[in-house]
């Protein structure tokens, strides 16, 4: 069955700390892998996305990796903002339809001063 | 550019009352979506479609019905309200070969 599970459920951090939400999943056949950033009360907007062969992709503080061999991604915070405070989705596509995309149930992350 | 919008944004109903949820984005993207997001769950398709002139059912379906008005436009319909669909409703859009869905704010449902 393919399915995406995301780790922890939340975390509450320290503003101006590093940290790191994890993402694995059994979506097979793999397409690319996605992390969005939803705040509260708004729709969820894309952070990377990252294909078979890619490895590492940043996008200013936030750097996900993938090991498509494990079928693990991982979303790396470096130095932490208050405007960081959200929930952080994964979200997976497969080859076999384009239009079908299997979604994590988020990591709340609350950044505290 | 207003990207994906949606109304009402917030709306309560009382059991077996109808209501049409709107969608319109201005990017031009031929596929468009409609997902629910319930507490401690990821979203969940209910329907979708990849052009004009076509809808196919998504994960969960049962009790709603969609029009594709123009390519601007993806409705969402409830013909009979049931408590169990209170949820935060999402439209979304794709272009045609990128992978990046982009959402709208949302609607809070409530069914009393």
């Amino acid at each position: 069955k393919n399915q995406v599970e995301q780790s922890p459920q939340s975390l509450i951090i320290l503003e101006g700390k590093n940290c790191t939400l994890q993402c694995n999943y059994t979506v097979s056949p793999f397409s690319n892998l996605r992390w969005y950033k939803q705040d509260t009360g708004r729709g969820p907007v894309s952070l990377t996305i990252m294909t078979f062969s890619e490895n590492t992709k940043s996008n200013g503080r936030y750097t996900a990796t993938l090991d498509a061999d494990t079928k693990q991604s991982s979303l790396h915070i470096t130095a932490s903002q208050l405007s960081d405070s959200a929930s952080y989705i994964c979200v997976v596509s497969a080859t076999d339809n384009f239009n079908k995309f299997y979604f994590g149930s988020g990591t709340k992350l609350n950044v505290k001063p | 550019n207003a990207g994906v919008t949606q109304t009402p944004k917030f709306q309560v109903l009382k059991t077996g009352q109808s209501m049409t949820l709107q969608c319109a984005q201005d990017m031009n993207h031929n596929s468009m979506y409609w997902y629910r997001q319930d507490p401690g769950m990821g979203l969940r398709l209910i329907y979708y479609s990849a052009s004009e002139g076509t809808t196919d059912k998504g994960e969960v379906p049962n009790g709603y019905n969609v029009s594709r008005l123009n390519k601007r436009e993806f409705s969402l319909r409830l013909e009979s309200a049931a408590p169990s669909q209170t949820s935060v409703y999402f439209c979304a859009s794709r272009d045609r070969g990128r992978e990046t869905q982009y959402f709208g704010p949302g609607t809070r449902l409530l069914v009393l």
